[in-house]
């Protein structure tokens, strides 16, 4: 069956431009994770959504970044204004529910450079 | 706050080799335990889950371990191959919250022919 899906793979913005990334969830499942990953590093944790609900924003690095998912599926991450420190790998990952019991499916990322 | 570290940060080995990679974390804590597999320009692939119940998965070639009360864990790869060549990331599931994964930078792994 289909992954997770992300576009666009690749983005190059000017400095100061928006961005907007997309995640598309394996279908049904309830829960979608953000995850940053810089150069030579682990990804770490952006923001959780349980269906429509964000229930966890707390690894958003500044309020220059804004995640959505409307309508319990896809889901966008907004980046406002970028800067050269927001380069890096933009990881998606869905689980069919919360809960530590449930394995998170990776997507392939969106890798964001800055010049 | 949770910090997972892996040694080494870098492993070349032959073909056929068994090899282990190792994997701490500093808040015992943990729900659970999962090893990923990392291709270049790819995601990441789980390749095994340990909750924190458990004492070790297996899965092929692929042997996990977890001994939570010294805040480690090691991947087992028997019989090595070119193919097995990727980045590997530890990550843990702790604190306060249940679904927030904590990773390690990884190792990465090159097995030459």
């Amino acid at each position: 069956g289909a992954g997770v899906s992300q576009s666009p793979r690749y983005k190059v913005a000017k400095r100061g431009q928006d961005v907007a990334l997309r995640c598309d969830p394996i279908s049904g499942h309830v829960s979608l994770f953000w995850y940053q990953q810089a150069l030579g590093q682990g990804p770490e944790f952006l923001t959780y959504f349980q269906n429509e609900a964000q229930l966890d924003k707390s690894g958003l690095p500044s309020d220059r970044f804004f995640a959505e998912r409307p309508e319990g599926s896809v889901s966008t991450l907004k980046i406002q204004r970028t800067q050269q420190e927001d380069s890096a790998v933009y990881l998606c990952a869905s689980s069919i529910t919360s809960g530590s019991s449930y394995e998170q499916y990776f997507g392939p990322g969106t890798r964001l450079t800055v010049t | 706050k949770q910090e997972v570290t892996q040694i080494p940060a870098a492993l070349s080995v032959p073909e056929g080799e068994n090899l282990v990679l190792n994997c701490s974390f500093t808040d015992s804590a943990i729900y659970n335990l999962q090893w990923f597999r990392q291709d270049p320009g790819k995601g990441l692939t789980s390749l095994l889950l340990i909750q924190s119940s458990q004492r070790e998965q297996t899965s092929g070639r692929l042997n996990a371990s977890l001994d939570k009360s010294s805040g480690r864990s090691t991947l087992y790869i028997a019989a090595s191959q070119p193919g097995d060549s990727a980045t590997y990331l530890c990550a843990v599931i702790s604190g306060g919250s249940n679904y927030k994964l904590t990773f390690g930078k990884g190792t990465l792994l090159t097995v030459n022919p």
